[in-house]
């Protein structure tokens, strides 16, 4: 099974900065998703392919990474950004989600 | 406008059984895999199952192997996913999710979800 490890675990950021979240994974993989989840709500796809944004993401949200080390930027963060964050590999079943990124209002 | 509106959850004692059902519209049911994530309570993420658009190919996360089966009826549009034996560490919300593109699994949709608390 590969294990996702996200960093920080929660990251306090005021509106308006830049925000990076980081996801290792335990072993290279090429397939690798962004979701945000609210509360209360379903998981939303933000990046796929570690790097694609999913249809309806403003730009200021961007991935990159490769092998085992992957980011998400979040530019200018807006109030409707603040939530929890998961990364996912999709190259190999058992699929595996991080343990999550909260971002917090500072 | 794609739509996944999950079934089937409730209040179910250690050892019981239980079916989820997920109802999809708006896009070519068949042409993609869909799978099952739940999330545990204040928990993340977890892949339970996943299955094909058409050959019906299936996969399970170990923890539910054996007691667990996904299956789909295209001419429903519908997918199932029967649990059996089911354990207290199965309590967890269950989503629907359509994978993005044919059998690569990123979600781009997923439905509302469905609680299932297993308890005595």
């Amino acid at each position: 099974e590969i294990v996702m490890t996200q960093s920080p675990a929660t990251l306090s950021v005021s509106p308006g900065e830049r925000a990076t979240l980081s996801c290792r994974a335990s072993q290279s993989v090429t397939n690798l998703a962004w979701y945000q989840q609210k509360p209360g709500q379903a998981p939303r796809l933000l990046i796929y392919g570690a790097s694609t944004r999913a249809t309806g993401i403003p730009a200021r949200f961007s991935g990159s990474g490769s092998g085992t080390e992957f980011t998400l930027i979040i530019s200018s963060l807006q109030s409707e950004d603040f939530a929890v964050y998961y990364c996912q590999q999709y190259n190999n079943w058992p699929l595996t989600f991080g343990g999550g990124t909260k971002v917090e209002i500072k | 406008e794609v739509q996944l509106v999950e079934s089937g959850g409730g209040l179910v004692q250690p050892g019981g059984s239980l079916r989820l059902s997920c109802a999809a519209s708006g896009f070519t049911f068949s042409n993609y895999a869909m799978s099952w994530v739940r999330q545990a309570p204040g928990k993340g993420l977890e892949g339970v199952s996943a299955i094909s658009g058409s050959t019906g190919t299936t996969y399970y996360a170990d923890s539910v192997k054996g007691r667990f089966t996904i299956s789909r009826d295209n001419s429903k549009n519908t997918l199932y996913l029967q649990m059996n034996s089911l354990r207290a560490e199965d309590t967890a919300v269950y989503y629907c999710a359509k994978a993005g593109s044919g059998w690569s699994h990123y979600f781009d949709y997923w439905g509302q979800g469905t609680l299932v608390t297993v308890s005595s």
